[in-house]
């Protein structure tokens, strides 16, 4: 069964980065697009971007543009988000989702920008 | 960017009945429209995808229907597990985007 763990989330101050990992299990991960979807408390999810199965293309939302970056390592199957000059409003839950339609989501992983 | 609506933002059912929630779409997104059910505390998790196929181990009782602008997700008689927040989610073109969600609420 497919299974998707996130972890890397934190407490950061505002302007700092963190590193956000996925490890894919119970599929064959290199087939897959991936996705990055966060959920602030009390609001609904927002896409924040996606990596094709082959690292061919990668888009990102407006609000994250420049300053996110995602990346994939097929071999060890594992997705990343390397997250820089973090405000506050980038504060929410973090999920790694498996292909365009969320086919499995991960339990998620908290990230809180706070002084 | 385009824009998904969904109606009614909260359902009001008695367990057994039947529910009809829509999303509406600013501009077509063919048939790559999905659907999503998130309960307290947890991830969202997909019911529908490609505006009207079940995914894995979803119960006959939810169906999707629509493509282009106007979707619809029906539970055919609610369970009392069934109440929770549903948010339909397009595909078609980046930015993915979703919709505010409906909660479906005990009556």
């Amino acid at each position: 069964e497919p299974l998707l763990v996130e972890s890397g989330g934190g407490l950061v101050k505002p302007g700092g980065s963190l590193r956000l990992s996925c490890a894919a299990s119970g599929f064959t991960f290199s087939l897959y697009a991936m996705n990055w979807v966060r959920q602030a408390p009390g609001k609904g999810p927002e896409w924040v971007s996606s990596i094709a199965f082959n690292s061919a293309y990668t888009y990102y939302a407006d609000s994250v543009k420049g300053r996110f970056t995602i990346s994939r390592d097929n071999a060890e199957n594992l997705l990343y988000l390397q997250m820089n000059s973090l405000r506050v409003e980038d504060t929410a839950v973090y999920y790694c989702a498996r292909d365009d339609s969320m086919l499995n989501w991960g339990q998620g992983t908290l990230v809180t920008v706070s002084s | 960017e385009i824009v998904l609506t969904q109606s009614p933002a909260t359902l009001s059912v008695t367990p057994g009945e039947r529910a009809t929630l829509s999303c509406r779409a600013s501009h077509t997104v063919s048939s790559s429209l999905a659907w999503y059910q998130q309960k307290p505390g947890q991830a969202p998790r997909l019911l529908i995808f490609g505006a009207s196929s079940r995914a894995s181990a979803i119960p006959a009782r939810f169906s999707g229907s629509g493509s282009g602008t106007d979707f619809t997700l029906t539970i055919s008689s609610l369970q009392t597990e069934d109440f929770a927040v549903y948010y339909c989610q397009q595909y078609n073109n980046w930015p993915f985007t979703f919709g505010p969600g409906t909660k479906v609420e005990i009556k």
